[in-house]
This record gives structure tokens, C-alpha cells and sequence, in this order.
């Protein structure tokens, strides 16, 4: 049963571009979301966070934007840059820090030159 | 800010071995730990929840006795691969947070580099 999906396994852009990465999560319980930046054999990297009493938080070219309604948040990259390329997982939890995170399945984001 | 280390960052081992991987934070004391597995081109996965001085809490289907969990310290866990198997290769993932109020990453999680397990 998986709770977090991100249903593009891949995306393309080109540079200067946005880039939306979008997640889906079905637990009503989750009250704060995350989106990591991952390299293969490597650790994930935190990009941004959201808690559910916001639908929208902002940092540099990142932008997070939660819809508890359709319970979907999106991650906007703007603009690209080829340093982006990266497989990126959104993350849900009950609460922040100490409680378990549930990652969804990343989307390789591919940014072309 | 926060660093997590884990060690070794590769171990290849022949089936049947017992493989133990360290997971610290170096600079900050963790109170709780999780460790995740990761499948090719799958996504991280949690496997148990351990908090310092308690027993790991397991997600279901991770089987305790195979994946042995140990949070002795507040800087210090341990998950032990016991009897690895060609099935349990995988790159398995370590994060550490603080419910310590005073601590620079209160309820923030930080990620280790993880530890890519291949067993022969």
C-alpha cells in the first residue's frame, strides 16, 4: 500500500525553465511534507518542507505548494539548471523531526542544456 | 549544520555473513534514528524507528531477527544484516533526529550517506 506516489517516474526540461514535480498522498493523517534531492549511492538532500497549515512555502528557486483537498503537494523549480538533475522523493509524515517519514516513488528530473 | 555518518559506505560480503553497519551523528545527539532501504530505482523504504535506549520499533514485513537494530548512545546505531543473503543487497539509508528542545536540529532529520550491502 503506498501511501506517498509520484506517478512521473521521469521528467525532462529544459534549462531556465520550470520544472513541477507533483506527489499524491492518501493519508489524512500527514501533516507535514518534505521533498528531498537524491544521487545515486548517495544520502537525500532536503530541499524544502511544508506543514499543513500552510499550501504554500518558498525557498530561493524552490517553491512548495500543498492542496490538502486533493491531497497533492508540488514542488516548482524555477529557473532550472542542469545542476538539478537529480532523483527527487516527496516525504509525508504525522508530524516533523522524530516521526517516521513515508517516501514517495521519485521522479528523475532530467534539466538539459 | 547536522552531520551523518555511516560506515562502511560499501561492504561486499559472502552469503550466510553477518554484516554490521554504523550509523552516527556527529555533531548533535540523536534521539531517534530510522533506517531505510533502497531498491534499485525503488524508493526508500523505512525499515525501524530506534530510539536511544529502547527496543527498535519494525515496520511490518522487516523481519527483527534478520535485521538487527541496536541505539545504544545518543550519537551511535547499529543495524546488523544477519545470515545476509543475495536478496538482502541493497543501499540501506540512516537518518537521525532530536526531540532534545535545546538542539540546533530540534525535529529536523538528517540523512547518512548510506552503506551499499552486496552479498555474493
Amino acid at each position: 500500500d503506498q501511501q506517498v506516489k509520484q506517478n512521473s517516474p521521469s521528467l525532462s526540461v529544459q534549462e531556465g525553465r520550470i520544472s513541477i514535480l507533483n506527489c499524491d498522498y492518501t493519508n489524512s493523517m500527514f501533516d507535514y511534507f518534505l521533498w528531498y534531492k537524491k544521487y545515486p549511492a548517495e544520502g537525500p538532500t532536503f530541499l524544502i518542507s511544508i506543514s499543513s497549515i500552510k499550501d504554500k512555502n518558498e525557498d530561493g528557486r524552490f517553491t512548495v505548494f500543498l492542496n490538502k483537498s486533493a491531497k497533492h503537494l508540488s514542488l516548482h523549480i524555477v529557473p532550472s539548471q542542469p545542476g538539478d538533475s537529480a532523483v527527487y522523493f516527496c516525504a509525508a509524515s504525522k508530524a516533523s523531526g522524530t516521526y517516521k517519514y513515508i517516501f514517495g516513488t521519485g521522479t528523475r528530473l532530467k534539466v538539459l542544456a | 549544520g547536522a552531520v551523518v555518518s555511516q560506515h562502511p559506505s560499501r561492504v561486499i560480503c559472502k552469503s550466510g555473513t553477518s554484516v554490521k553497519i554504523e550509523c552516527r551523528s556527529l555533531d548533535f545527539q540523536a534521539t531517534t534514528m530510522f533506517w531505510y532501504r533502497q531498491f534499485p530505482k525503488k524508493s526508500l523504504m523505512l525499515m525501524a524507528t530506534s530510539n536511544e535506549g529502547s527496543k527498535a520499533t519494525y515496520e511490518q514485513g522487516v523481519e527483527k531477527d534478520k535485521f538487527l537494530i541496536n541505539h545504544a548512545s545518543l550519537t551511535l546505531s547499529t543495524l546488523t544484516v544477519t545470515s545476509a543473503h543475495p536478496e538482502d543487497s541493497s543501499f540501506y539509508i540512516c537518518s537521525a533526529s532530536s526531540s532534545i528542545k535545546d538542539s540546533l536540529i530540534y525535529n529536523e532529520q538528517f540523512f547518512g550517506p548510506g552503506t551499499r550491502l552486496t552479498v555474493l
